[in-house]
């Protein structure tokens, strides 16, 4: 099955706001309202930031929120902090009763 | 609290079979709604997901690699098995095991604790 297609790479300055993309098909992201976003600071373990294309997990900043239009969705990131500079990747159910990520997208904070 | 640790053979040969065990605390996978899942990441590449057991047994595998895959559960050890036969160097990479909680829809598949991740190099 074929990855989700992101940018390869965004940045932004401190205070700034950044949306990354995760691009799909009709048969995942557009299919289906099962979308969650990772961060994954180098040498770590992701960690959940949104599940179901919009929904914030205890513990994750306000600052962080999803969306989703057609067989597109986004990750934007409002009030950028130097501690947001990680690697996001994007993952969905998929109609193969399988799931799949992101090509990920790594963030710098200018 | 929740907690997951991945454990196995750093390195194994290449057609072997790799065996990985995830070991957890915190959870019951007993409990309805629970899963543990597998993702792997090749060095400086992306995420891919691998494989999914849920509480009541039934699993779910990367399409790309079901043939070379089998994920089972110990319920009394609390642990949670995946084994990738044929291995090879393309197979090298980060594993690392996931916890998951079906709430109201077990085709969400979220990730919310994972474990450090061990790294297997298949290499001759």
């Amino acid at each position: 099955q074929s990855a989700l297609t992101q940018p390869a790479s965004v940045s932004g300055s401190p205070g700034q706001s950044i949306t990354i993309s995760c691009t799909g098909t009709t048969s995942d992201v557009g299919r289906y309202n099962y979308v969650s976003w990772y961060q994954q600071h180098s040498g770590k373990a992701p960690k959940l930031m949104i599940y179901d294309v919009s929904n914030r997990p205890s513990g994750v900043s306000n600052r962080f929120s999803g969306s989703k239009s057609g067989n597109t969705a986004s990750l934007t990131i409002s009030g950028l902090q130097a501690e947001d500079e990680a690697d996001y990747y994007c993952y969905s159910y998929t109609s193969r009763t399988s799931w799949v990520f992101g090509g990920g997208t790594k963030l710098t904070v200018l | 609290q929740i907690t997951l640790e991945e454990s196995g053979p750093t390195v194994v040969k290449p057609t072997q079979t790799l065996t990985l065990t995830c070991t957890f605390s915190g959870f019951s996978l007993t409990t309805d709604g629970v899963g543990v899942g597998w993702i792997r990441q090749p060095p400086g590449k992306a995420l891919e997901w691998l494989a999914l057991i849920y509480w009541d047994g039934h699993r779910r595998y990367n399409p790309s690699l079901r043939s070379r895959l089998t994920i089972t559960k110990d319920t009394s050890e609390d642990r949670v098995v995946l084994t990738m036969t044929y291995m090879d160097p393309v197979d090298t990479a980060t594993y690392f095991c996931g916890h998951t909680d079906c709430g109201s829809d077990c085709y969400s598949g979220h990730f919310d604790y994972w474990g450090q991740g061990t790294l297997v190099a298949a290499s001759s």
